[in-house]
């Protein structure tokens, strides 16, 4: 059982270029996340997916895209990254079961972009 | 409008010494309260969290926090901190765990 796994753990893309940063989840979650931390402002909400087949936009979605593949898998997309988007970027999983429900979060990617 | 405020960037105990880290925060529903661990190069790890109940909730590795509503705080506390417990240290508010809204963090030092 890993939990919350994601890849890269670090990549430098120059300005322009594409990427697609992969999460995925063996607890069989409906709902997942990405966001990005940045110094000095926390933990800030790109996209989420409720379910299999649905996504919606969180608190920063500007200059992103996501797919929920499948119940396992929520993957980012920058299409074409900026400095801006130099951070750290975390996804998460939730278990949504009364008491116990909780955001697991995966070990992030760091992203540098020049 | 939705927010999580932690006056605190940065504090420095002693190992041994009681630690109490604040959160304030502004929610327009029935809040549920969480506080997660960063340790450096890590992922957020869940100490405890706070949905309804007894005010005063107790977490992993001997931390509790409790829930004010007057005060709209959900400070967190540890009677004894050892250099494990070094790390960044998030409160959040959201509906159950959804769509979570996160403080700034802070950074806790512990000198021996």
């Amino acid at each position: 059982n890993a939990g919350v796994t994601q890849t890269p753990k670090f990549q430098v893309l120059k300005t322009g270029q594409s990427m697609t940063l992969q999460c995925a989840q063996d607890m069989n979650h409906n709902s997942m996340y990405w966001y990005r931390q940045d110094p000095g402002m926390g933990l800030r909400l790109i996209y989420y997916s409720a379910s299999e087949g649905t996504t919606d936009k969180g608190e920063v979605p500007n200059g992103y895209n996501v797919s929920r593949l499948n119940k396992r898998e929520f993957s980012l997309r920058l299409e074409s990254a900026a400095p801006s988007q130099t951070s750290v970027y975390f996804c998460a999983s939730r278990l949504t079961s009364g008491s116990l429900d909780t955001q697991y979060f995966g070990p992030g990617t760091r992203l540098t972009v020049l | 409008a939705q927010s999580v405020t932690q006056p605190d960037i940065h504090i420095t105990v002693s190992e041994g010494a009681s630690l109490e880290l604040r959160c304030n925060y502004s929610y327009g529903a029935t809040p549920y309260l969480f506080w997660y661990v960063q340790s450096p190069g890590q992922g957020l790890q869940l100490l405890l969290k706070y949905f309804s109940g007894d005010t005063l909730v107790q977490g992993i590795k001997g931390f509790e926090a409790e829930f004010k509503r007057s005060q709209s705080s959900f400070n967190l506390r540890k009677p004894s901190v050892h250099w494990s417990d070094a790390a960044e240290y998030f409160c959040a508010v959201g509906a159950w765990a959804n769509n979570l809204f996160f403080g700034t963090g802070t950074r806790l030092t512990v000198i021996p």
